[in-house]
């Protein structure tokens, strides 16, 4: 069953503000990952976060992970028009053999 | 140096028809992975391989068969093409065993779009 559910679905902001999208997950994990998707190309991994971690940086991206409420959250902090982009979060159970299962995604666009 | 290649990028055919999607990854991981996107965006997992095994096989119709030759390559062939086939279809890989346990990161290809009249 699906487990990341991104919030919100569709997100419009101007060039240099700050990006907060969230995610929701239903069972305990392992690791949540945010990926990036531009129009038409694959998807991108972006950053990992670990269930006994709290929050992660990388560049302008910063992550936080509650397991308590099962939800994620990744902010994009001064914002370029490049960062237009699909973001989702995927969900890694358990062991190897359990895929990683991606949320619907919150569609970023950046207007510069 | 393309790390997932896919090909073909576009593919339009008429329903009733067999297709195949061909990937291939040089980054020498062990396990590969074919992914359906439909058109809300939608990404679900369909097949597994690892060293060539296939270790995840969600509920997938029998008209689709991948196939693994080898730990760098896997196929997706559909027989009997429906309307309902139409996505994008992304192949991807990841280095599975010698990780810390599940920092299972995967590298995607540019997927496959598959159009069914």
């Amino acid at each position: 069953s699906q487990q990341g559910e991104e919030d919100p679905q569709a997100l419009s902001i101007q060039e240099g503000e700050n990006a907060t999208m969230n995610c929701s997950y239903k069972t305990s994990i392992n690791n949540l990952q945010w990926y990036r998707q531009n129009s038409g190309r694959g998807l991108v991994h972006l950053i990992l976060i670990r269930s006994n971690e709290r929050e992660k940086h990388s560049g302008r991206l910063r992550v936080t992970l509650d397991t308590s409420k099962k939800s994620s959250s990744l902010l994009i902090t001064a914002s370029r028009a490049a960062d237009t982009a699909s973001y989702f979060c995927a969900t890694h159970g358990g062991s190897g053999n359990t895929p990683l299962v991606f949320g619907k995604g919150t569609r970023l666009s950046v207007i510069a | 140096d393309t790390a997932v290649s896919q090909t073909p990028k576009y593919l339009v055919t008429q329903m009733g028809n067999d297709k195949s999607i061909k990937c291939e990854q040089n980054l020498g991981h062990d396990t590969m992975y074919w992914y359906k996107q439909d058109s809300k965006k939608f990404l679900k997992i369909m097949f597994s391989y690892n060293n060539k095994e296939l270790i995840i096989n969600e509920t997938v119709p029998n008209r689709f068969s991948p196939k693994s030759p080898d730990k760098a390559h896997l196929n997706l062939h559909i027989n009997s093409l429906e309307l309902g086939d139409s996505a994008v279809y992304f192949c991807a890989s990841s280095q599975l065993r010698s990780r810390p346990s599940g920092a299972n990161v995967l590298t995607f290809g540019a997927g496959s779009r598959l159009t069914v009249l």
